[in-house]
């Protein structure tokens, strides 16, 4: 069965800390996707970032980097010196297919970000 | 701007009646879902629609109904055979028809309470 762990509940942080988002996959799927989303206060998900299983490489955008391992079936989100913009829940996501055309995406239970002046 | 208006952003509803919470895009995408969220849960899919006139059970329809009559209009029917319909419901679009490929663009949601 697939199943996207996200340890940390809640995380806070003070303005300009480097802070990293735990997420721990399971899945029997060869080809899958990753996925992190970010969900403001104002509720809509925000989509972050797409990886796929084939490729392992580590992807930096502005102060935001993602650790993509599949030794340890872990995509991790690093946000450096964080802002208080940065304050949301996180999502981490997984899809997979089940020997059809069909994908499931399966979210992680999301962790909040608090980040403090 | 193009992107996904859901409405009504707050509702109440007596129990036993139905609500309907509409989802209108005009980004053209051909498919269309709906997601329930609850305090400290993760995403879970209610529906989905891949094209007009077709749609297809998530992991927790029970209770729930949709249509598909337009491409730019998915509503979500609450019926009152949902036994804890009190959430947050949230509904999105991609590209790509295949679900669990691509981005999904989501609205900002519709948090719906039974009293």
């Amino acid at each position: 069965a697939q199943k996207v762990t996200q340890a940390q509940t809640e995380i806070s942080v003070v303005e300009k800390e480097d802070v990293t988002l735990d997420c721990v996959y399971e899945t029997r799927d060869t080809t899958y996707y990753l996925f992190w989303y970010k969900q403001p206060p104002s509720g809509e998900l925000v989509f972050l970032i797409r990886r796929n299983s084939f490729d392992e490489q580590n992807e930096i955008s502005g102060r935001y980097s993602w650790n993509f391992q599949k030794s340890t079936s872990s995509f991790n989100f690093t946000i450096t010196a964080s802002q208080v913009v940065d304050s949301a829940v996180y999502f981490c996501a997984l899809s997979g297919h089940y020997g059809g055309s069909q994908g499931n995406l399966i979210f992680g239970k999301g962790t909040k970000l608090s980040v403090k002046p | 701007d193009g992107g996904i208006t859901q409405s009504p952003k707050y509702l109440f509803r007596k129990e036993g009646q139905n609500v309907t919470l509409s989802c209108e895009q005009n980004l053209n995408h051909d498919a269309m879902y709906w997601y329930r969220q609850d305090p400290g849960q993760g995403l879970r899919l209610i529906y989905y629609s891949q094209i007009v006139n077709d749609f297809q059970k998530g992991d927790i329809a029970e209770g729930y109904s949709v249509s598909r009559e337009k491409k730019e209009s998915f509503p979500l029917t609450v019926t009152s055979a949902q036994k804890n319909p009190t959430a947050f419901y949230l509904c999105a679009s991609s590209i790509d028809r295949t679900y669990g490929t691509g981005e999904l663009f989501f609205g900002e949601g519709s948090r719906l309470t039974v009293l």
